[in-house]
């Protein structure tokens, strides 16, 4: 069965710092997606990585993947206020005939303090 | 406009009552999607489907049921089963997926769903 974690899955930080959070999965998967949730809201598209190696920027948030370690890592360049909110990484497994689901992680719940 | 349509916003459930979850989308998706969140977790599917007439068990799928008659619509029933149904409701579909295909999935506004 497909585990996906993330850490921490708790981060308060400052205005202005860097903070990078992690997402390992269990098993193969060529498609790593990225989605941010503000409370009592649905959950909004942010990152779709496809392949080894990828790496996609949006403003100050930056997600890579490595699928040989089975890790993406979202990474915060110089938080601000406005990026608070609750991350979660989801893995796309498929199946045989041709189905296919997501995997979420618990998400990280990201407070910036000014 | 295009998106998912969830309905309603806000729903109470009576014990050994079903209700029922609406879930409409307009983006021409083949697939469509239901997760429960719990406060503090992430998404657990409870059924998804590929197509017209045909639906697939997610990981917690005791005590609901759906249905796929057409392509636009996919609701979900909360059976008198499902002992503890409090929680926040997603709706999510996206287009067929291929080698290389980005394969997102968009979300509806949520139902959340308490018992009285």
């Amino acid at each position: 069965e497909l585990k996906v974690e993330q850490n921490p899955l708790f981060l308060s930080m400052q205005e202005g710092k860097n903070y990078t959070i992690y997402c390992n999965y269990s098993t193969t998967s060529d498609r790593l997606y990225w989605y941010r949730q503000d409370p009592g809201k649905s959950l909004e598209s942010l990152f779709v990585l496809l392949s080894n190696g990828a790496v996609k920027q949006e403003g100050r948030l930056m997600a890579s993947l490595d699928t040989k370690a089975r890790l993406s890592t979202l990474h915060i360049t110089a938080a601000v206020h406005d990026l608070s909110a609750t991350y979660f990484c989801a893995v796309d497994i498929h199946f045989q005939g041709g189905s296919e689901k997501l995997v979420f992680g618990k998400g990280t719940k990201l407070t910036v303090n000014p | 406009d295009g998106g998912i349509t969830q309905s309603p916003k806000y729903l109470f459930r009576k014990e050994g009552q079903n209700v029922t979850l609406s879930c409409e989308q307009n983006l021409n998706h083949d697939a469509m999607y239901w997760y429960r969140q719990d406060p503090g977790q992430g998404l657990r599917l409870i059924y998804y489907s590929q197509i017209v007439n045909d639906f697939q068990k997610g990981d917690i799928a005791e005590g609901y049921s759906v249905s796929r008659e057409k392509k636009e619509s996919f609701p979900l029933t909360v059976t008198s089963a499902q002992k503890n149904p409090t929680a926040f409701y997603l709706c999510a579909s996206s287009s067929k997926s291929g080698t290389g295909a980005k394969n997102i999935q968009y979300f509806g506004a949520g139902t959340r769903l308490s018992v009285l």
